[in-house]
């Protein structure tokens, strides 16, 4: 199976800050990169699809980049509503696999 | 708008089976996947597998031998049966609707916590 990290597994950060989330797989996966968003007690919210697609409805401060390994998640202006745990997935190959999570909190 | 709902029991007894169940609701159940995802406490989040409205499944290979998802249309339901389990099932269950890519998870359900133990 793929094994995809993150990096870093937490950070700290302030509201207005850019922030970025790096996400690499153990192989190539072209661009089949998803990103989600995590609050405690909540189920995840997908925010990001085919590594930089937005999904409907998800704030244009979220960006994604990437291709082959490497892959970004950007908030361009944290707000307090984006302090989460923000998961990628591949599905390049099966099975499908989860990154380990990064948690982004209040500095 | 499609909203997704996780029933089923909180306590299952080690080496029995756990059933579980996503009722959709605000929208047809056809031509989507169905996946079930879980969460075991404080972890990170492990993809079980998924039935295509043809009927069509595919799961974790981990999970393979002990695992079924299937699919009544005519309730609008989805279900998740996993057998022989131990400590190590204990998670939150999440169901959840995909289009066009499997794993292109949208909406989840709200989440239900299973718990194993004796």
């Amino acid at each position: 199976a793929i094994q995809m990290t993150q990096s870093p597994s937490s950070l700290s950060a302030s509201v207005g800050d850019r922030v970025t989330i790096t996400c690499r797989a153990s192989q190539a996966i072209r661009n089949d990169l998803y990103w989600y968003q995590q609050k405690p007690g909540k189920a995840p919210k997908l925010l990001i699809y085919g590594a930089s697609s937005l999904q409907s409805g998800v704030p244009s401060r979220f960006s994604g980049s990437g291709s082959g390994t490497d892959f970004t998640l950007t908030i361009s202006s944290l707000q307090p509503e984006d302090f989460a745990t923000y998961y990628c997935l591949q599905n390049y190959n099966y099975p499908p696999t989860f990154g380990p999570g990064t948690k982004v909190d209040i500095k | 708008q499609v909203q997704l709902q996780e029933s089923g029991p909180g306590l299952v007894k080690p080496s029995e089976t756990l059933s579980l169940t996503c009722t959709v609701s605000g929208d047809s159940i056809s031509s989507s996947y169905w996946s079930w995802i879980r969460q075991p406490p404080g972890k990170g989040l492990e993809w079980i597998g998924y039935i295509y409205d043809s009927g069509t499944t595919n799961y974790d290979p981990s999970l393979k031998s002990r695992v079924t998802i299937s699919l009544d249309t005519s309730k609008k339901q989805f279900s998740l049966k996993l057998t022989s389990v131990t400590a190590a099932d204990t998670a939150v269950y999440y169901c959840a609707r995909s289009v066009v890519v499997a794993t292109r998870f949208d909406p989840w359900g709200q989440g239900i916590l299973v718990t194993v133990s004796s």
